[in-house]
């Protein structure tokens, strides 16, 4: 089946401006995760999903990001006011999570990411 | 919260011979381990995973050891081959039916000598 998908693959923005970065993860699976990578570094974590629970947002560095999963499926990941900070890699993930599943549940598939460009 | 730190940055090695990358972590409630491997400008893969109940596990070339007490595990490549080239990344977490985000190390990138 097809994998985490994300678009766009790369996006340029002007400092200052929003941007909002799509996700769609493997089907079934109800957990998702956000992370950040900036160029030749570790991946941050960002946010988690999990079914209809309340996010785990403990890893949004301001408050200009923010995330939505609508549905239980698809996320949109939203910076506003872009700075040249936020320029990085910004990959998503999922599992399948839940009581069932066996240890394979918890196994995260990456995205190809999102290269985000601010100048 | 969790931390991760991983060594070394970079690893240069002839082909042939072995690789061995390690990770330390901080929080003991941790209990899953995977390793990722990410070549330029692609996703990272999971090439293998270790929970807190073994001390080792083995997949062909690759292994991972894990020693709770002293909180660090490691990832032993033999045999490399140019392939084997990319950038690897530990990671922690506890696992739950509700999943939990992972905490990765900065990262090595390994280069294998023809």
């Amino acid at each position: 089946g097809a994998g985490v998908s994300q678009s766009p693959s790369n996006k340029v923005t002007e400092k200052g401006k929003d941007v909002e970065l799509r996700c769609d993860p493997i089907s079934g699976h109800t957990a998702l995760y956000w992370y950040r990578q900036s160029l030749g570094q570790g991946l941050e974590f960002l946010i988690y999903f999990q079914g209809n629970s309340a996010p785990d947002k403990s890893g949004l560095p301001s408050d200009r990001f923010s995330a939505e999963r609508t549905g239980g499926s698809v996320s949109t990941l939203t910076i506003q006011r872009t700075q040249q900070e936020d320029s990085a890699v910004y990959l998503c993930a999922s599992s399948r999570q839940g009581a069932q599943g066996g240890l394979a549940k918890n196994i995260q598939y990456f995205g190809a990411g999102t290269r985000l460009s601010v100048l | 919260g969790e931390n991760v730190e991983q060594h070394p940055s970079t690893l240069s090695v002839q082909e042939g011979d072995s690789a061995v990358i390690k990770c330390t972590y901080s929080d003991s409630a941790s209990n899953y381990f995977p390793w990722y491997k990410q070549e330029l400008g692609k996703r990272p893969q999971l090439i293998i995973d270790i929970r807190s109940n073994v001390g080792e596990k083995k997949d062909q070339r690759i292994a991972v050891t894990l020693n709770k007490t002293a909180k660090h595990f490691s990832l032993h490549i033999t045999e490399t081959q140019p392939e084997d080239s990319a950038v690897y990344f530990c990671a922690a977490s506890i696992e739950a039916n509700a999943g939990n985000m992972l905490t990765f190390g900065g990262g090595t990138r390994l280069m294998v000598k023809p």
